[in-house]
């Protein structure tokens, strides 16, 4: 079966500071990977994705992910983060037509 | 851009009433799915739709039916709400296309059963 970990509930870090969430799956098929964020009071939102190429992914914002198929990660950093970066983060897999969901990391970035 | 729209932001049931939750969708796309998400258990999946008068069981169905009778809208119903269903409910539709397959969500529908 297929299954995401996301080893950190939750991730306190000052403003400024670089932060890595982590994300860890279990396939026994090819999936692509995602990661989504979740504001407060909001649905989730696609922040960037893995389909195939590039092991190094990266969104308009400044976080960047990177593909490890030997460790089976996708460990999401962000070198200097904000104040509105706020947020819970999910990691994700697709497989076929399901996804699967970690279940996310709340970063919190403290001034 | 996909639009997913959830008609009800936040409901207050009390136990043992019937209650739906709409979701319409406008990018045309066959897959849709509710999920539930709750402190600590991230999302999971409830049922999900792959056409029109279609429904599969997810992780947890029980206490939950669907309707799909048009492509772009998919209600979940709680046909008698229990207090142990207090959460929040995500309505997403799944794309595909050059770029691959993407999820995308609707704004929730935070439910409190009383």
């Amino acid at each position: 079966a297929q299954s995401v970990t996301q080893l950190d509930s939750q991730v306190p870090v000052f403003e400024e500071a670089p932060v890595e969430l982590r994300c860890n799956y279990s396939s026994s098929v090819s999936v692509y990977l995602f990661w989504y964020v979740q504001y407060p009071n909001q649905g989730l939102q696609l922040l960037l994705k893995y389909l195939s190429g590039s092991t190094l992914v990266e969104s308009i914002n400044g976080f960047e992910a990177e593909f490890n198929k030997s460790q089976t990660s996708f460990h999401l950093r962000k070198p200097s983060v904000h104040i509105s970066d706020t947020a819970e983060y999910f990691c994700a897999i697709f497989y076929g037509q399901n996804f699967v969901f970690g279940p996310g990391t709340r970063l919190s970035v403290l001034p | 851009d996909v639009k997913v729209t959830q008609s009800s932001r936040y409901l207050v049931k009390r136990t043992g009433e019937k209650v739906f939750l709409e979701c319409v969708q406008d990018m045309d796309h066959e897959n849709m799915f509710w999920y539930r998400q709750d402190p600590g258990l991230g999302l999971r999946l409830i049922y999900f739709s792959y056409d029109v008068k279609m429904k599969e069981k997810g992780d947890i169905p029980e206490g939950y039916s669907v309707s799909r009778e048009k492509k772009e809208r998919f209600s979940l119903i709680l046909e008698s709400a229990s207090t142990n269903q207090t959460s929040m409910y995500l309505c997403a539709t799944v794309g595909a296309g050059p770029s691959g397959n993407t999820i995308y969500f609707g704004e929730g529908s935070w439910l409190t059963v009383v």
